[in-house]
């Protein structure tokens, strides 16, 4: 099956700076990436959608300039946290989609802002 | 609008019994459904998926899932669980979010634990 990766797969940070994640994918091309947040015993957050070459949709309250994300190619999204807080602290997980094909999901990434 | 519900937080079955966790969908149009398991720290892993055709779904793990129009229902099940089936299950459901894109929508998720 399709391969999604994430990197890193956990991260610590201190309050105030900026982390970086990335997703790709590895055996296809993906025309549409997505950014989920889970908290802890609780389900997975829509943060955005991305299509690679366009700018990112972003759900309701979720803030764009604190939630970089960019889709910069068919095979690689990523996910800028900017000045991080402690609230920031959290499991994200990217998914990405082919034409036609159902989401597949990366490995998630854990975060933690001190 | 659409949405997921799983009723359940938690269902304990003890290894070797059948299990079932519930789900129950609301959508416009033809559901297309997915089955999804999280194990600790991990992404999610894709189990099976209805879009059409038989209403009894066969997946990855020993896995099925039974769709049901008239209840509008999508419940997975498995004859006989193993202790290694314990983590974390989402069911989910494709559909337009209020940008319009296409998306899913996962319900709350079902912890499964297999008592050995």
């Amino acid at each position: 099956g399709a391969v999604v990766s994430q990197h890193p797969s956990w991260v610590i940070c201190k309050s105030g700076t900026s982390v970086k994640i990335e997703c790709r994918s590895l055996d296809f091309q993906a025309t549409t990436m997505f950014w989920y947040r889970q908290f802890p015993k609780q389900s997975l957050m829509l943060m955005a959608t991305s299509n690679e070459g366009s700018k990112a949709t972003y759900e309701q309250g979720v803030e764009k300039d604190k939630f970089l994300i960019n889709h910069a190619s068919l095979t690689l999204s990523t996910l800028t946290v900017t000045s991080a807080h402690p609230e920031d602290s959290s499991f994200y997980i990217c998914s990405a989609r082919a034409a036609g094909l159902e989401q597949y999901f990366g490995p998630g990434t854990r975060l933690t802002v001190t | 609008a659409q949405s997921v519900a799983q009723p359940e937080d938690q269902v304990n079955v003890a290894e070797g019994n059948p299990l079932t966790v519930k789900c129950t969908y609301s959508v416009s149009g033809n559901p297309y459904l997915f089955w999804y398991v999280q194990y600790p720290n991990r992404g999610l892993q894709f189990l099976l998926k209805y879009i059409t055709g038989d209403n009894l779904v066969k997946g990855s793990y020993g896995f099925e899932a039974e769709f049901n129009k008239s209840q509008t229902s999508f419940h997975l099940k498995k004859p006989s669980a193993l202790v290694s089936d314990s983590a974390l299950y989402f069911c989910a459901v494709r559909g337009y979010d209020q940008t319009g894109a296409n998306n899913l929508f996962f319900g709350t998720g079902t912890r499964l634990t297999v008592i050995p």
